[in-house]
């Protein structure tokens, strides 16, 4: 079975750091780009960014470049996405995603089951 | 960056009603790069359709896409108790894969 399976859910303070991780399984994990995608409390989405783990080629989206990292280990088929100082504003839940095919035009296909970040104080 | 506008906000229907829900860009979606996903709460959200009008694996026919250019438009032709949720519309022709608002189709 094609699943992502995203870590627990973190509650921090402002100005800690956190990485979040998803794992890819029963698919090609360096074949195909996966997402980051944003959902503050009661709204909508919001597309972060992406990666191709295949050679960590990532773009960002400008409303998040230098906000976060995104990066993924190959050799463990898991993403990664994290903060070096985390504001209360970053409290929301943090979805993964597999886009569909190797072509970096594709929609999100396969998703995770979605990482909640609390931040405060 | 593309600006993805989805109308209505809410859409109030009974089952087995009609639901056109549209997608407005504020420019050309390049190759017709347009998805829709469904999000029920406390869930993920799903791909329903890719490529404008392409239903993904697992949909049913009741889904359907259409548009081009800057305008598309999601149409569930009979609405089944699970269908009420929120629906997004997201362009990934052009960095950054916007995403727009969303439509929440709700129980009349």
């Amino acid at each position: 079975e094609v699943q992502l399976v995203q870590s627990g859910a973190e509650v921090k303070k402002p100005g800690e750091s956190l990485k979040i991780s998803c794992k890819g399984s029963g698919y090609s994990f360096t074949s195909y780009w996966i997402g980051w995608v944003r959902q503050m409390p009661g709204k909508g989405l919001e597309w972060m960014g992406i990666i191709y783990p295949g050679d960590s080629d990532t773009r960002y989206s400008p409303s998040f470049q230098g906000q976060v990292t995104i990066s993924a280990d190959k050799s463990i088929s898991t993403a990664y996405l994290q903060w070096s100082s985390l504001k209360a504003s970053d409290t929301a839940m943090y979805y993964c995603a597999s886009q569909g095919s190797g072509s970096y035009y594709d929609a999100f296909d396969i998703w995770g089951q979605g990482t909640m970040v609390t931040v405060s104080s | 960056e593309i600006v993805l506008t989805q109308s209505p906000g809410t859409l109030s229907l009974s089952p087995g009603e009609r639901a056109t829900l549209s997608c407005r860009a504020s420019q050309s979606v390049s190759s017709s790069y347009l998805a829709w996903y469904q999000q029920k709460p406390g869930q993920a959200p799903r791909l329903l359709i890719y490529g404008a009008s392409s239903r993904a694996t697992g949909i049913p026919d009741r889904f359907s896409g259409s548009g081009s250019g800057t305008d598309f438009t999601l149409t569930i032709s009979r609405l089944e108790p699970e269908d009420f949720a929120v629906y997004y519309c997201q362009q990934y022709g052009s960095s950054p894969f916007t995403f727009g608002g969303g439509t929440k189709v709700e129980i009349k």
